[in-house]
């Protein structure tokens, strides 16, 4: 089954303490983007990845880093996570920049 | 950057009426794309509809690209067609506030 799959789908954490959000697919996707989705900001794109080892940032990059050593990987890192990066985070992925984008379920982030 | 703008930001149908939701954005687009948001926070790709018309189901949507806007239509709606509405535009997919829909029985 063509997915992208994203974990934590649930996390707590405290301030300062470092964590990755994984997101793998399965559909040989070139294209792979971050989001964020706060209320009454909509969705946001952090960073973005047209191929291996290309990534660059999107809208809201500040306080997040990425990485893209495999097709198929492109985890979130938050360094040092704050409160307002308490948000709803969401992974995709297309065959190629402008086609058909499929989304994560989406990774519940809290940061007290 | 590309102003994406949707609406109604509300909608609430009775099960079994139609409707149409817009999307206007503020310059040429060669990728648009309709989702929705289920209630659990889901997104579902709808639609990729740079121009023309399309049709899925009771779902529609047809976008006139020289005229910068978009329409989605929902024909008989039921319970489960409730969450939010989302288009979004450009290669860098930007996204209007959507339009949240609620569908009562």
């Amino acid at each position: 089954e063509a997915q992208v799959t994203q974990n934590p789908r649930y996390l707590i954490t405290v301030t300062g303490k470092k964590l990755t959000v994984t997101c793998s697919q399965n559909m040989n996707h070139e294209y792979m983007s971050w989001y964020r989705q706060d209320p009454g900001l909509g969705l946001r794109q952090i960073y973005y990845s047209m191929n291996v080892e290309v990534t660059d940032k999107g809208d809201v990059p500040e306080g997040y880093k990425v990485s893209r050593k495999e097709k198929r990987n492109f985890p979130l890192i938050l360094e040092s996570p704050s409160p307002n990066q308490t948000s709803l985070y969401f992974c995709a992925s297309s065959s190629f920049v402008g086609n058909t984008i499929y989304f994560g379920e989406g990774s519940w982030l809290t940061v007290v | 950057g590309i102003q994406v703008e949707q609406s109604p930001p509300d909608l609430i149908l009775q099960e079994g009426a139609n409707s149409t939701l817009r999307c206007n954005f503020s310059d040429s687009v060669n990728n648009l794309q309709w989702f929705h948001q289920n209630p659990w926070g889901q997104l579902i790709n709808l639609f990729y509809i740079p121009s023309g018309t399309k049709q899925n189901g009771r779902l529609s949507a047809t976008t006139v690209a020289t005229e910068r806007y978009s329409l989605l239509y929902i024909s008989s709606s039921q319970t489960t067609d409730s969450g939010v509405y989302f288009c979004a535009v450009g290669n860098d997919m930007r996204f209007g506030a959507g339009t949240r829909l609620t569908v009562k029985p």
